[in-house]
């Protein structure tokens, strides 16, 4: 156990519902991380928060998902208008420290796996 | 932009064998590098990570791997594979400033042959 938390484990729904997932990072972490792992392949980066503020989205997170982190401590993952290609592994990490350091190890959360059906 | 290629999907060695998992790197700036385990349905597990200093860097379980700054390489190696190291294991590679977002690579899973 890492420490990060992420809720629901698993969730298979409908082709055009919508679904949002929870990451509780580790307590002292500013830094949170979601990525997305497809079957068979390495994670891949999707955004980036510091603190309350996303400073950066990949161009994988199209208009259909979003993600907050209200006050600096959980975040959320909503996707809407769900596709088939949007199943996946999606992969919360939290890192310690408000600036790049050599302390900067991501621990990561267990995932939740999305089915869409 | 930075890259990382693994080579070989799946690697197979006999309990008590060599472990050899290979990792190439591209980055146009000095790079972290890291070595990360996946155990099935799980998340991700650091085994070990290269920032500055020793490029001979030792991990958990056994583990260690060496960078290689004229080869772009960071190869995970383990003197004697046990039945428990058999997961999925990923190289990858974030820069030292910024957002230190990670690029792995497609990962490669090692099985254990009694």
């Amino acid at each position: 156990d890492t420490g990060v938390s992420q809720n629901p484990r698993h969730k298979i729904t409908k082709r055009g519902q919508n679904v949002t997932f929870r990451c509780d990072p580790i307590s002292e972490h500013n830094r949170l991380y979601w990525y997305r792992q497809t079957l068979g392949q390495g994670p891949e980066f999707l955004t980036y928060f510091q603190n309350e503020a996303q400073l950066e989205k990949s161009r994988l997170l199209s208009d259909r998902f979003s993600a907050e982190r209200p006050k600096g401590s959980f975040s959320t993952l909503e996707i809407q208008r769900t596709e088939q290609g949007d199943s996946a592994m999606y992969l919360c990490a939290s890192v310690v420290g408000g600036s790049p350091g050599l302390n900067s190890v991501a621990f990561f959360g267990q995932g939740t796996r999305l089915t869409v059906v | 932009a930075q890259s990382v290629t693994q080579l070989g999907s799946h690697v197979s060695v006999s309990e008590g064998a060599l472990v050899l998992l290979r990792c190439n790197y591209s980055s146009s700036v000095p790079p972290y590098l890291f070595w990360y385990v996946q155990y099935p349905n799980q998340g991700l597990q650091l085994l070990l990570k290269y920032t500055t200093g020793a490029t001979l860097v030792k991990g958990i379980n056994g583990f260690e791997a060496e960078f290689k700054k004229s080869e772009t390489s960071f190869h995970l190696t383990k003197p004697s594979a046990h039945m428990s190291d058999a997961a999925e294991y990923f190289c990858a590679v974030s820069k030292i400033q910024g957002a230190q977002k990670l690029v792995f690579g497609q990962g490669t899973r090692l099985t254990i042959n009694p």
